[in-house]
Protein backbone atom coordinates (compact mmCIF):
# COMPACT_ATOMS: atom_id res chain seq x y z
CA UNK A 1 0.00 0.00 0.00
CA UNK A 2 0.85 3.55 -0.26
CA UNK A 3 2.62 5.32 2.66
CA UNK A 4 4.09 8.50 3.22
CA UNK A 5 5.62 8.49 6.64
CA UNK A 6 6.74 11.35 9.19
CA UNK A 7 8.16 10.70 12.72
CA UNK A 8 5.31 11.47 15.19
CA UNK A 9 7.35 11.67 18.20
CA UNK A 10 8.20 15.35 18.82
CA UNK A 11 12.03 16.78 18.07
CA UNK A 12 13.31 18.90 20.72
CA UNK A 13 16.54 20.68 19.89
CA UNK A 14 18.28 23.59 21.17
CA UNK A 15 17.83 27.16 19.55
CA UNK A 16 20.82 27.60 17.01
CA UNK A 17 21.15 24.00 16.28
CA UNK A 18 20.21 22.31 12.79
CA UNK A 19 16.56 20.42 12.91
CA UNK A 20 16.52 17.66 10.47
CA UNK A 21 13.05 16.48 9.72
CA UNK A 22 12.42 13.17 7.58
CA UNK A 23 9.77 11.52 5.03
CA UNK A 24 10.05 8.31 3.68
CA UNK A 25 7.25 6.92 1.20
CA UNK A 26 6.71 3.75 -0.38
CA UNK A 27 4.87 2.52 -3.28
CA UNK A 28 4.66 6.16 -5.06
CA UNK A 29 6.95 7.47 -7.74
CA UNK A 30 5.97 11.34 -7.38
CA UNK A 31 7.14 14.39 -9.49
CA UNK A 32 7.61 16.66 -7.02
CA UNK A 33 7.51 16.55 -2.84
CA UNK A 34 6.25 19.55 -0.75
CA UNK A 35 7.16 20.99 2.77
CA UNK A 36 4.57 22.44 4.53
CA UNK A 37 4.36 24.11 8.22
CA UNK A 38 1.03 24.32 10.53
CA UNK A 39 1.20 26.05 13.21
CA UNK A 40 -1.71 24.94 16.15
CA UNK A 41 -5.60 26.45 14.93
CA UNK A 42 -3.74 27.30 12.02
CA UNK A 43 -4.26 25.58 8.33
CA UNK A 44 -1.01 24.87 6.36
CA UNK A 45 1.37 27.10 4.66
CA UNK A 46 3.65 26.31 1.85
CA UNK A 47 7.25 26.09 2.24
CA UNK A 48 9.15 24.60 -0.14
CA UNK A 49 8.88 22.65 -3.65
CA UNK A 50 11.56 20.17 -4.99
CA UNK A 51 11.27 18.10 -8.03
CA UNK A 52 12.02 14.38 -9.06
CA UNK A 53 15.14 15.78 -11.38
CA UNK A 54 16.24 17.94 -8.51
CA UNK A 55 18.63 16.86 -5.34
CA UNK A 56 18.71 19.60 -2.87
CA UNK A 57 16.41 23.24 -2.81
CA UNK A 58 17.69 26.19 -0.10
CA UNK A 59 15.30 29.08 0.93
CA UNK A 60 17.01 31.48 3.30
CA UNK A 61 17.62 29.19 6.62
CA UNK A 62 16.09 26.02 4.81
CA UNK A 63 17.48 23.02 2.83
CA UNK A 64 15.28 20.15 1.48
CA UNK A 65 16.88 16.96 -0.34
CA UNK A 66 14.97 14.60 -2.72
CA UNK A 67 16.25 10.73 -2.74
CA UNK A 68 13.94 9.35 -5.37
CA UNK A 69 16.13 5.89 -4.32
CA UNK A 70 15.80 6.04 -1.07
CA UNK A 71 11.94 7.27 -1.50
CA UNK A 72 13.03 9.98 0.92
CA UNK A 73 13.35 13.56 1.64
CA UNK A 74 14.98 15.49 4.25
CA UNK A 75 13.99 18.63 5.88
CA UNK A 76 16.75 21.14 7.48
CA UNK A 77 16.56 23.99 9.02
CA UNK A 78 20.19 25.39 10.27
CA UNK A 79 20.40 28.16 12.74
CA UNK A 80 16.87 27.10 14.77
CA UNK A 81 14.91 29.82 16.66
CA UNK A 82 12.06 29.51 19.18
CA UNK A 83 9.64 30.66 16.11
CA UNK A 84 10.32 27.59 14.11
CA UNK A 85 8.05 25.64 16.28
CA UNK A 86 5.25 24.23 14.90
CA UNK A 87 4.51 20.80 12.77
CA UNK A 88 5.68 20.53 9.31
CA UNK A 89 4.63 18.44 7.12
CA UNK A 90 5.73 16.68 3.94
CA UNK A 91 3.26 16.01 0.67
CA UNK A 92 3.33 14.39 -2.81
CA UNK A 93 1.34 13.94 -5.34
CA UNK A 94 0.34 10.10 -5.83
CA UNK A 95 -0.03 10.86 -9.32
CA UNK A 96 0.39 13.59 -12.15
CA UNK A 97 -1.58 16.54 -11.53
CA UNK A 98 -1.94 18.72 -8.41
CA UNK A 99 -3.65 16.61 -6.33
CA UNK A 100 -1.40 16.27 -2.47
CA UNK A 101 -1.41 13.36 0.12
CA UNK A 102 0.47 14.58 3.04
CA UNK A 103 2.31 12.62 5.51
CA UNK A 104 1.27 12.67 9.53
CA UNK A 105 3.65 15.53 10.73
CA UNK A 106 6.37 16.14 13.08
CA UNK A 107 6.21 18.35 15.44
CA UNK A 108 9.21 20.74 16.37
CA UNK A 109 9.94 22.51 19.64
CA UNK A 110 13.06 24.92 19.48
CA UNK A 111 13.94 25.39 23.11
CA UNK A 112 15.44 28.77 23.99
CA UNK B 1 -5.93 38.55 -1.44
CA UNK B 2 -7.77 37.40 0.79
CA UNK B 3 -6.51 34.30 1.21
CA UNK B 4 -8.92 31.05 0.89
CA UNK B 5 -12.13 32.11 3.56
CA UNK B 6 -14.05 29.13 5.45
CA UNK B 7 -17.09 29.47 7.53
CA UNK B 8 -18.00 28.85 9.82
CA UNK B 9 -15.14 28.53 12.06
CA UNK B 10 -16.44 26.94 14.57
CA UNK B 11 -19.09 24.28 14.66
CA UNK B 12 -21.14 22.10 17.58
CA UNK B 13 -23.86 20.12 16.78
CA UNK B 14 -25.55 17.43 17.61
CA UNK B 15 -25.55 14.38 16.72
CA UNK B 16 -28.02 13.78 13.43
CA UNK B 17 -28.38 17.34 12.33
CA UNK B 18 -27.03 18.65 9.28
CA UNK B 19 -23.94 20.22 8.47
CA UNK B 20 -23.03 22.78 5.81
CA UNK B 21 -19.15 24.20 5.21
CA UNK B 22 -18.66 26.84 3.19
CA UNK B 23 -15.24 27.93 0.95
CA UNK B 24 -14.43 30.59 -0.61
CA UNK B 25 -11.07 29.58 -3.16
CA UNK B 26 -8.69 32.47 -4.03
CA UNK B 27 -9.59 34.55 -6.98
CA UNK B 28 -8.19 32.63 -10.08
CA UNK B 29 -7.45 29.94 -8.67
CA UNK B 30 -9.17 26.73 -10.29
CA UNK B 31 -8.31 23.95 -8.70
CA UNK B 32 -10.35 22.97 -5.02
CA UNK B 33 -9.49 20.67 -2.42
CA UNK B 34 -11.83 20.00 0.61
CA UNK B 35 -9.40 18.11 3.55
CA UNK B 36 -10.41 16.65 7.06
CA UNK B 37 -7.82 16.75 9.98
CA UNK B 38 -7.84 14.29 12.96
CA UNK B 39 -5.35 12.98 15.25
CA UNK B 40 -5.54 9.71 14.11
CA UNK B 41 -5.59 9.90 10.54
CA UNK B 42 -4.04 13.38 9.87
CA UNK B 43 -4.73 15.33 6.67
CA UNK B 44 -7.01 13.53 4.45
CA UNK B 45 -8.05 14.27 1.51
CA UNK B 46 -11.66 14.23 0.55
CA UNK B 47 -12.77 15.64 -2.68
CA UNK B 48 -11.04 17.37 -5.30
CA UNK B 49 -12.66 19.83 -8.23
CA UNK B 50 -11.09 21.21 -11.42
CA UNK B 51 -12.96 24.06 -12.47
CA UNK B 52 -15.12 23.46 -10.93
CA UNK B 53 -16.02 19.95 -11.53
CA UNK B 54 -15.44 17.01 -9.01
CA UNK B 55 -12.35 14.87 -10.41
CA UNK B 56 -11.35 12.82 -7.61
CA UNK B 57 -14.01 12.27 -4.78
CA UNK B 58 -12.68 8.46 -3.10
CA UNK B 59 -11.74 10.33 -0.29
CA UNK B 60 -15.63 11.02 0.66
CA UNK B 61 -15.92 8.67 3.55
CA UNK B 62 -19.80 7.87 3.01
CA UNK B 63 -22.80 8.30 1.31
CA UNK B 64 -23.79 10.98 4.19
CA UNK B 65 -20.95 13.14 2.67
CA UNK B 66 -21.28 15.33 -0.44
CA UNK B 67 -19.79 18.69 -1.93
CA UNK B 68 -20.80 20.82 -4.25
CA UNK B 69 -18.92 23.87 -6.50
CA UNK B 70 -21.78 26.01 -8.42
CA UNK B 71 -19.07 28.36 -9.34
CA UNK B 72 -15.61 29.25 -9.37
CA UNK B 73 -15.65 31.25 -6.35
CA UNK B 74 -17.97 29.17 -3.92
CA UNK B 75 -17.70 25.67 -2.67
CA UNK B 76 -19.69 23.77 0.01
CA UNK B 77 -18.82 20.11 1.86
CA UNK B 78 -22.26 18.96 3.35
CA UNK B 79 -22.35 16.08 5.91
CA UNK B 80 -26.19 14.90 6.33
CA UNK B 81 -26.63 13.49 9.00
CA UNK B 82 -23.62 14.28 11.58
CA UNK B 83 -22.50 11.54 13.59
CA UNK B 84 -19.94 12.32 16.55
CA UNK B 85 -16.97 10.39 14.21
CA UNK B 86 -17.19 13.49 11.96
CA UNK B 87 -15.75 15.63 14.82
CA UNK B 88 -12.68 16.93 12.72
CA UNK B 89 -11.05 20.08 11.09
CA UNK B 90 -11.88 20.39 7.91
CA UNK B 91 -10.00 22.56 5.52
CA UNK B 92 -10.82 24.08 1.85
CA UNK B 93 -7.62 25.12 -0.26
CA UNK B 94 -7.12 25.90 -3.67
CA UNK B 95 -4.28 26.30 -6.03
CA UNK B 96 -3.38 26.78 -9.98
CA UNK B 97 -4.20 23.42 -12.02
CA UNK B 98 -0.64 22.60 -12.76
CA UNK B 99 1.54 19.88 -11.57
CA UNK B 100 3.85 20.96 -8.80
CA UNK B 101 1.97 24.38 -7.67
CA UNK B 102 0.88 25.74 -4.60
CA UNK B 103 -2.15 24.78 -2.42
CA UNK B 104 -3.07 27.49 -0.22
CA UNK B 105 -5.18 26.84 2.73
CA UNK B 106 -8.07 28.34 4.67
CA UNK B 107 -7.78 28.39 8.39
CA UNK B 108 -10.23 25.34 8.96
CA UNK B 109 -13.64 24.92 9.97
CA UNK B 110 -13.55 22.92 13.58
CA UNK B 111 -16.38 21.03 13.85
CA UNK B 112 -17.67 19.18 16.98
CA UNK B 113 -20.54 16.66 16.71
CA UNK B 114 -22.01 15.60 20.20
Amino acid sequence: SQKIEQNSEALNIQEGKTATLTCNYTNYSPAYLQWYRQDPGRGPVFLLLIRENEKEKRKERLKVTFDTTLKQSLFHITASQPADSATYLCALNPNAGNMLTFGGGTRLMVKP
Amino acid sequence: DAGVIQSPRHEVTEMGQEVTLRCKPISGHNSLFWYRQTMMRGLELLIYFNNNVPIDDSGMPEDRFSAKMPNASFSTLKIQPSEPRDSAVYFCASSLRGTGNTIYFGEGSWLTVV
